[in-house]
């Protein structure tokens, strides 16, 4: 069954990075991107962009750019996020999330906080 | 930038009642790339419709999408239990996909 299984939540300062990994499993990666989607608490859905597993290209909301890395390992299986310059509210739960969106990881809480 | 718009922000039913969201994009959507998410608390979003109207794999036919262009409908023909929750609509077919602001149906 497909499955994608992110990394445990941070806890980071102002100004640091973050990189979340999203494993993947039951399905053949490099057939399908991988979307980045957060949360903020009690709000709702925000799009971060996305990396084809394929060919690593990338498309990323322009609100992020400069700030976000999206890269995948393809002898593991393994999609990351890397967040950069993080502030306050940038603290959500970050979601991978496949292709057309059917198969979401569990989540991951990134906790910004001096 | 595609902005989605849903309504009503809460709509309180009861089991059994049928539910009807809307979701209206600031333009057109393309090829109707327009999906609908369930979510509730502590839980990832769950797709239940693709392309505005093809449920997702595993979702019960009580549920339905129509709609084209810029005004979609989901519809619970008959709200159980498990239902209430909060919906979301997205376009994904122009970037940067976009999420509507949601829908919570909560039990009356």
């Amino acid at each position: 069954q497909v499955q994608l299984v992110q990394s445990g939540a941070e806890v980071k300062k102002p100004g640091a990075s973050v990189k979340v990994s999203c494993k993947a499993s039951g399905y053949t990666f490099t057939n399908y991107a991988i979307n980045w989607v957060r949360q903020a608490p009690g709000q709702g859905l925000e799009w971060m962009g996305w990396i084809s597993a394929y060919n690593g290209n990338t498309n990323h909301a322009q609100k992020f750019q400069g700030r976000v890395l999206m890269t995948t390992d393809t002898s593991t299986s393994i999609a990351y996020m890397e967040l950069r310059s993080l502030r306050s509210d940038d603290t959500a739960v970050y979601y991978c999330t496949r292709d057309r969106f059917d198969y979401w990881g569990q989540g991951t809480l990134v906790t910004v906080s001096s | 930038e595609i902005v989605l718009s849903q309504s009503p922000g809460t709509l309180s039913l009861s089991p059994g009642e049928r539910a009807t969201l809307s979701c209206r994009a600031s333009q057109s959507v393309r090829s109707n790339y327009l999906a609908w998410y369930q979510q509730k608390p502590g839980q990832a979003p769950r797709l239940l419709i693709y392309g505005a109207s093809s449920r997702a794999t595993g979702i019960p036919d009580s549920f339905s999408g129509s709609g084209s262009g810029t005004d979609f409908t989901l519809t619970i023909s008959r709200l159980e239990p498990e239902d209430f929750a909060v919906y979301y609509c997205q376009q994904y077919g122009s970037s940067p996909y976009t999420f509507g602001p949601g829908t919570k149906v909560d039990i009356k």
